[in-house]
């Protein structure tokens, strides 16, 4: 166990909705990532907080928002899904930035129908 | 261009073998990831590296920084190191918050 708890484990949707991905760190950490995993992309980096505040950027489309909550709990905004945005989501944790360890959580599968 | 390239991109070996996985990487960087995804889909974090080599029971990572190159290496392969591994950097000039993914390398050892 990594300590670090993504909900719902499973999403089924359809084209044109919202959903949001949650994701708990691991008790101490402050930095969260968000990953995404396509059939055909492979791991993707997203967007990366740290103690509430932005840190870095990737590709993440503009659909697409997260926040990172006073508690440390991180949510992942996706609008307006589209087919290919089927994935799994991966939130990961770490004490700090790129320099530590990070601690992956289960994910969350994504199903656009 | 993928600024990061894994070899090979499937290996299958017999049970007790010596494995390498190789990185290479085009962009200097402050860390490099050697991450394992198994085939349930979990993700575990192997190996942090920045310099020289580091060590976990069978498992050895180095990394050059001149040459821009890390590999992954298993001692004595078991059926349980098949899954998925997969080589992370984090650019310097992306103040190193970023990560660029290799497309991993899938193993499978045999008993």
């Amino acid at each position: 166990d990594s300590g670090v708890t993504q909900t719902p484990k499973h999403l089924i949707t359809a084209t044109g909705q919202r959903v949001t991905l949650r994701c708990s760190p691991r008790s101490g950490d402050l930095s969260v990532y968000w990953y995404q995993q396509s059939l055909d992309q492979g791991l993707q980096f997203l967007i990366q907080y740290y103690n509430g505040e932005e840190r870095a950027k990737g590709n993440i489309l503009e659909r697409f928002s997260a926040q990172q909550f006073p508690d440390l709990h991180s949510e992942l905004n996706l609008s307006s899904l589209e087919l290919g945005d089927s994935a799994l989501y991966f939130c990961a944790s770490s004490v700090g930035g790129a320099e530590n360890i990070q601690y992956f959580g289960a994910g969350t599968r994504l199903s656009v129908l | 261009k993928n600024e990061v390239e894994q070899s090979p991109q499937n290996l299958t070996a017999q049970e007790g073998e010596f494995i390498t996985i190789n990185c290479s990487y085009s962009v200097g960087i402050s860390a490099l990831h050697w991450l394992q995804q198994h085939p349930g889909g979990g993700i575990v974090s192997l190996f942090m590296l920045s310099s020289g080599k580091k060590k976990h029971g069978r498992l050895i990572a180095t990394i050059n920084i001149q040459e821009k190159h890390s590999s992954l290496h298993i001692t004595a392969s078991h059926p349980r190191d098949s899954a998925v591994y997969i080589c992370a950097v984090a650019p310097r000039r992306l103040a190193g918050n970023q990560f660029y993914f290799g497309t991993g390398t899938s193993l499978t050892v045999i008993p």
